[in-house]
């Protein structure tokens, strides 16, 4: 089966410029989530969807970010305009909300290795 | 409120033993363990489950205290496949739809 895919595996920037990191949930599975992590501030979860709909959206830094889900086997992450200070791998992972809707396992895609000038 | 994990690095020598905790200052309903390898993606061990419901690895063990809101995670007899970095991630509520929050995380390092 496939897991998680994440495109690009690389990006490379310059600082002003959009940046759209791709993501392909495990099909099946109903909750999705975003997270960036560095070596100063860790493994953050930005934002996660249930069912498609966004849930949860307060880890998300600035109103550059933003993320859509327009079905259950795809979603986009775009920084505009991007700056050096959001350099990190950011890494999609999924889930499936079974039973009394605790959170399950969560599978991580490879990640995105995101440099920006 | 992220969780707080100690030591925050180990070294061992294959065959020793090892005890990462994890803390948090909210009541957890549950606890998962991460492991990640130098360039790779974090990999699921394990969930422990208020009320003692436990899913995960064979040979690595783990123990949720709900009263000291606290969970530990043993590695007996390690190897140098266990090296890498261990994460606790914490959710507090039985919730429909419940986030995770990731502790610093915990760098075991495994030595011939």
């Amino acid at each position: 089966d496939a897991g998680v895919i994440q495109s690009p595996r690389h990006e490379v920037t310059e600082m002003g410029q959009e940046v759209t990191l791709r993501c392909k949930p495990i099909s099946g599975h109903n909750s999705l989530f975003w997270y960036r992590q560095t070596m100063m501030r860790g493994l953050e979860l930005l934002i996660y969807f249930n069912n498609n709909v966004p849930i949860d959206d307060s880890g998300m830094p600035e109103d550059r970010f933003s993320a859509k889900m327009p079905n259950a086997s795809f979603s986009t992450l775009k920084i505009q305009p991007s700056e050096p200070r959001d350099s990190a791998v950011y890494f999609c992972a999924s889930s499936s909300m079974v039973g009394s809707g605790f959170p399950d396992t969560q599978y991580f895609g490879p990640g995105t290795r995101l440099t920006v000038l | 409120q992220q969780p707080v994990q100690s030591p925050q690095a180990v070294i061992l020598r294959e065959g020793e033993d090892a005890v990462i905790n994890c803390s948090s200052s909210k009541a957890l309903y549950s606890v998962h363990w991460y492991r990640q390898k130098h360039g790779e993606a974090p990999v699921f061990l394990m969930i422990l489950l208020k009320g003692g419901e436990q899913k995960g690895h064979e040979k690595i063990s783990a123990s949720f205290n709900e009263k000291k809101q606290q969970s530990s995670l043993y590695l007996t007899a390690s190897q140098l496949s266990y090296s890498g970095t261990y994460f606790c991630g914490t959710a507090h509520t039985q919730g429909g739809s419940e986030k995770l929050v990731f502790g610093k995380g915990t760098k075991l390092t495994v030595n011939p």
